[in-house]
């Protein structure tokens, strides 16, 4: 079954620092989507991208935090200057469909920032 | 990607019984539902979904029953077995039509299958 790809599986960096997170999306999809998971707390929305575009973004989606499709594959998110309070696990999803349908998640990537 | 909080309600269930995870939600204007698996090490996996104009659905081994007028979701699992294990959220999306599908997650149940 097709799946979701996020690179690296853990990033440590330190605070002020930018990280990169990646992600193959479902070859066949159209939407893409960042969340967030804190530790202890709930899975957050993030962003989400379509059509080359954000569709919507969410109120910790601040200046720091931009998406990229750099090429047919790829998705990235980046924070330009990380904040202690940035460490979470990030979660890459996508879905081939517009409207209510699922979306499917990669396995994230633990970012720690120290 | 492990979603372990330090206070997740936690469901203890015998192997071969049925578990019931249960889940209110916030916003009577969600039109979608959706119910995910997440075991230790992985990101939510989508287990079954459930539009506002149902009550009931059913999916292998697994059933959603939606109550708009107290705005409760619960996943029924029958004949749970220790693959089970595993912590559950419910999602709900408001504006299904959108583009964003932006989902507002559930804080979750950790379900534990005993042998």
């Amino acid at each position: 079954e097709p799946e979701v790809t996020q690179t690296p599986s853990h990033q440590v960096t330190q605070m002020g620092q930018e990280v990169i997170l990646r992600c193959v999306p479902i070859s066949n999809h159209l939407y893409f989507y960042w969340y967030r998971q804190i530790l202890g707390q709930k899975v957050e929305f993030l962003v989400s991208f379509y059509n080359n575009e954000i569709s919507e973004k969410s109120e910790i989606f601040d200046d720091q935090f931009s998406v990229e499709r750099p090429d047919g594959s790829n998705f990235t998110l980046k924070i330009r200057s990380t904040k202690l309070e940035d460490s979470a696990m990030y979660f890459c999803a996508s879905k081939q469909q517009g409207g209510n349908s699922p979306l499917h998640f990669g396995n994230g990537t633990r970012l720690t920032v120290t | 990607g492990e979603s372990v909080g330090l206070h997740l309600p936690t469901l203890s269930v015998q192997e071969g019984d049925n578990s019931i995870i249960n889940c209110a939600y916030s916003n009577s204007a969600s039109d979608y539902f959706i119910w995910y698996k997440q075991e230790s090490g992985k990101g939510p996996q989508f287990i079954i979904d459930i539009r506002s104009n149902m009550d009931k659905r059913q999916g292998q081994r697994v059933t959603v029953l939606l109550n708009k007028t107290v705005k409760h979701l619960s996943l029924q699992i029958a004949a749970t077995q220790p693959g089970d294990s595993a912590v559950y959220f419910c999602a709900e999306n408001k504006d299904g039509g959108a583009a964003g599908n932006k989902l507002t997650f559930g804080g979750g149940t950790r379900v534990l299958v005993k042998p």
